[in-house]
């Protein structure tokens, strides 16, 4: 059964802490995505990578940064929460071009 | 700039009837769209792949049309189920193999 997991299914951080979101896939995959979903905003892509340590930003960098070091681990990083990344995160993988997502049960990230 | 858009408001449909949902974009010349649905605190899942070549796609109860002169997809539910009650989103694949969704469509079907 493939799969896509990510580290937590919940979190809860404090503002400006350091916060690291991981996510793993056992399919080979060459892409890798991180997106965040908030009600009545649909999902949003923040990076994608396509690589090991290849990444390009998505529609909403700003805030955030990632790290493939491993082709199966796409990390993705906030430098210093704030309460306006609380939200809904979601990991996918895809093989290239023309191929379904797979996607990570979802970390539900809170800032306080 | 780029859009993809889907309608925002929730379609309720009696079970039995077709379900149709629309994606329309601007913007964007995609490879591939996609359908995938999504229930209530769930990653989304994977039903249908159209390419930019093919006119129309089925899948059981499923069908995709795909139109990249009106940049436009319709995705239809034929005799709908309230099991089919979720969110259902389109996403769009460019060549540089990005994948960017639309907001979704929350389909409600009534017994």
């Amino acid at each position: 059964d493939v799969k896509v997991t990510q580290s937590s299914r919940y979190l809860v951080k404090r503002t400006g802490e350091k916060v690291f979101l991981e996510c793993v896939q056992d399919m080979d995959h060459e892409n890798m995505f991180w997106y965040r979903q908030d009600p009545g905003l649909g999902l949003r892509l923040i990076y994608f990578s396509y690589d090991v340590k290849m990444k390009e930003k998505g529609d909403i960098p700003e805030g955030y940064s990632v790290s493939r070091e491993k082709k199966e681990r796409f990390s993705l990083i906030l430098e210093s929460a704030s309460t306006n990344q609380t939200s809904m995160y979601l990991c996918a993988s895809t093989k290239p071009l023309g191929a379904e997502a797979f996607f990570g049960q979802g970390t539900r990230l809170t800032v306080v | 700039s780029q859009k993809i858009e889907q309608n925002s408001e929730a379609l309720n449909i009696q079970e039995g009837k077709t379900a149709t949902l629309t994606c329309n974009y601007t913007n964007y010349s995609p490879a591939y769209l996609q359908w995938y649905r999504q229930d209530p605190g769930r990653g989304p899942v994977f039903l249908l792949l159209i390419r930019e070549n093919e006119k129309e796609k089925r899948k059981e109860r499923l069908k995709v049309t795909f139109d990249t002169t009106l940049k436009q997809s319709l995705f239809h539910i034929t005799a709908s189920q309230p099991a089919d009650s979720a969110t259902y989103l389109c996403a769009l694949e460019s060549a540089g193999n990005m994948l960017t969704f639309g907001g979704g469509t929350r389909l409600m079907v009534k017994p």
